[in-house]
């Protein structure tokens, strides 16, 4: 089974603080996204990658970052956290070859908290 | 641009109800529609995916169906329970741009013993 693990379930942190949200997937993946979450807004996607050191801007990428340095790894910044950054993040991957006809795998997602 | 929706936005049932969850989108033209629960707090797990070309595909208890040319996909659940009380998301993959997702905000099913 494909497993897409985020290393960190709950996060507090401070406005102006620097965030990385880590997402790793054990499948060889070379698709992977992050969303963030909000009531009443739904899914919204922040960044993707289709390969290593490879990013593209999604939807809402403004106050984001990414790195993917290596293949199974693809992180978030949030290089100045602000309180409208608090919310539900969620990575997800799949695999290049089944991009238009696969299944999107997620992590469990990182809650964000800024105060 | 595509648009997905999904009513209701809640739903109450008695264990033991069949029901269904409805999710339309405004074009047609798709790679595929998938179907996701997510329990609170956690993330999102793939329930069923069905292609453009399938008219429905069953997995346990659940049944969802597409029609295309409406715009329109439901997902049945048989003889609900309390387990599956969660929040049901449908997302469609678009052709012609870069095969993203984009998902419905949801129906939160609660399921009463």
């Amino acid at each position: 089974d494909v497993k897409v693990t985020q290393s960190s379930r709950y996060l507090v942190k401070r406005t102006g603080e620097k965030v990385f949200l880590e997402c790793v997937q054990d499948m060889d993946h070379e698709n992977m996204f992050w969303y963030r979450q909000d009531p009443g807004l739904g899914l919204r996607l922040i960044y993707f990658s289709y390969d290593v050191k490879m990013k593209e801007k999604g939807d809402i990428p403004e106050g984001y970052s990414v790195s993917r340095e290596k293949k199974e790894r693809f992180s978030l910044i949030l290089e100045s956290a602000s309180t409208n950054q608090t919310s539900m993040y969620l990575c997800a991957s799949i695999r290049r070859l089944d991009a238009r006809t696969g299944e999107l795998f997620f992590g469990e997602g990182s809650r964000l908290t800024v105060l | 641009k595509q648009e997905v929706t999904q009513i209701p936005a809640a739903l109450s049932v008695p264990e033991g109800e069949n029901l269904v969850l409805n999710c339309s989108f405004t074009d047609s033209a798709i790679y595929n529609l998938q179907w996701f629960r997510q329990d609170p707090g956690k993330g999102l797990t793939s329930l069923l995916l069905i292609q453009s070309s399938q008219r429905e595909q069953t997995s346990g208890r659940l049944n969802a169906s597409l029609d295309k040319s409406s715009g329109r996909s439901t997902l049945y659940i048989a003889a609900s329970q309390p387990g599956d009380s969660a929040t049901y998301l449908c997302a469609v993959r678009s052709q012609g741009g870069s095969e993203k997702l984009v998902f419905g905000k949801g129906t939160k099913l609660t399921v009463n013993p």
